[in-house]
């Protein structure tokens, strides 16, 4: 069964500060690929995708993301964090050819950043 | 920009009532989903809806709960007789064509 994993809970980082986000997903071939953002009290906001080609995505908010077939991986990346990136950062996978192609998302890393 | 929008944004009700929420999603777009976050965990699937059908359900999705698109617009989901276990923030989302689905804000429901 697909499946997606974000093993950080909780990430803290200085404003200013490079970040890495994790996500590994797990499926039998190659899905759609997504990161969203939950400000508090805010829904989820699209913040990059993969489908194919490039495996370095760039993203909206000077986010970026890598794809990484071998390590079933999609982490997401921010040279120099801002205080407004406080949030709540969900990776996606949705799955080619099944139609309606409903997503599943992982357990969510909260991002905190202190000045 | 166009957006999802989705109404209320929050409802509180007794266990046992009906609750309809309601989601007009982006004009031109085809797919129609509803997901729900319950408080602390992640969001989870519940239903896709494409030509005037369900395409796919999770198993969270029971007899409780249906969905219908009765205009042009609107996409609704209803619980009919709700639980205390169905407290969570619900979002509608779609999508044209193309893959990515565009979330709504949410409405968060909250079961007495």
């Amino acid at each position: 069964a697909q499946s997606v994993t974000q093993p950080d809970i909780h990430i803290t980082v200085s404003e200013g500060a490079s970040l890495e986000l994790r996500c590994n997903y797990s499926y039998g071939a190659t899905p759609y690929l997504f990161w969203y953002v939950q400000s508090p009290g805010q829904g989820l906001q699209l913040l990059l995708k993969y489908f194919s080609g490039d495996t370095l995505v760039q993203g909206i908010k000077g986010f970026e993301a890598e794809f990484k077939r071998s390590q079933s991986s999609f982490n997401l990346r921010k040279p120099s964090v801002h205080w407004s990136d406080a949030a709540e950062y969900f990776c996606a996978v949705g799955l080619i050819g099944t139609g309606a192609n409903n997503l599943f998302f992982g357990t969510g890393t909260r991002l905190t950043v202190i000045p | 920009e166009p957006e999802v929008t989705q109404t209320p944004s929050h409802q509180v009700t007794q266990m046992g009532q009906e609750v309809i929420l309601r989601c007009v999603p982006i004009s031109n777009h085809l797919y129609f989903y509803w997901y729900r976050q319950i408080l602390g965990q992640k969001v989870e699937f519940l239903v896709s809806f494409y030509n005037n059908e369900i395409s796919e359900k999770s198993e969270i999705f029971d007899d409780q709960f249906s969905v219908e698109r009765p205009d042009g617009s609107n996409f609704t989901l209803k619980i009919r007789s709700t639980k205390l276990e169905d407290s969570a923030m619900y979002f509608c989302a779609s999508r044209g064509q193309a893959e990515t689905q565009y979330f709504g804000p949410g409405t968060r429901l909250l079961v007495l």
